[in-house]
């Protein structure tokens, strides 16, 4: 079946922008992940939903972040006023409850 | 928290050989369970395979498999007859102590196969 799509898959954005990141994760995963890359680091959790439901954000790094998944299936991660510390890989990742996680391409962000 | 180590930035193997790759983790938890996933050029983390702390045997997944010590906290993956393909990052992640779902990754080993 289809695995966790995520786009833009390359995103530049100039500083102080406003930007939108999708995901899809592979249907009826009831958990999703949002996790964030910077260059040549593993992935740092960013916050976890269960269904639509957001159990955990205290990943995001300021109040500039925000995520969403309004009907449990597709997710948001907004970043407001984007800043050249927030470029990096935004990686995504679903799983059935506490099952493994399995992750999508990702969006690369590049903030000029 | 869990701290995951990956002690080896890169590592080079001929192509068909095997290559073990080094995870240490420090954990307090009783249960746990230790993560790999591999992620080319492309950037997709692609889950490989699964240790649970409990488990009796060595995790085994096609040419992937565990070399788990409970007791000095490793999980080295074994990558057997290296295939070019298999150039790429390799991460060791496991959940953060008492969390069952926030992954805490090592920085991880780039491995190069050469032809």
């Amino acid at each position: 079946g289809a695995g966790v799509s995520q786009s833009p898959r390359y995103k530049v954005a100039k500083r102080g922008q406003d930007v939108a990141l999708r995901c899809d994760p592979i249907s009826g995963h009831v958990s999703l992940f949002w996790y964030q890359q910077a260059l040549g680091q593993g992935p740092e959790f960013l916050t976890y939903f269960q269904n639509e439901a957001q159990l955990d954000k205290s990943g995001l790094p300021s109040d500039r972040f925000f995520a969403e998944r309004p009907e449990g299936s597709v997710s948001t991660l907004k970043i407001q006023r984007t800043q050249q510390e927030d470029s990096a890989v935004y990686l995504c990742a679903s799983s059935s409850l506490t099952d493994t996680q399995y992750f999508g391409p990702g969006t690369r962000l590049t903030v000029l | 928290a869990q701290k995951i180590t990956q002690t080896q930035p890169g590592m080079f193997v001929q192509e068909k050989e095997a290559v073990t790759l080094d995870c240490t983790y420090d954990t307090s938890d009783q249960s746990y369970g230790l993560f790999w996933y591999k992620q080319p050029s492309s950037g997709e983390m692609i889950f490989l395979i699964y240790q649970g702390s409990y488990d009796e045997q060595n995790a085994t997944e096609g040419r992937y498999s565990l070399n788990f010590q409970k007791a000095r906290k490793s999980a080295n993956l074994v990558i057997s007859a290296s295939q070019l393909g298999d150039s790429a990052m390799y991460f060791c992640a496991a959940p953060v102590r008492g969390s069952n779902y926030k992954l805490t990754f090592g920085k991880g080993t780039l491995l190069t196969v050469n032809p």
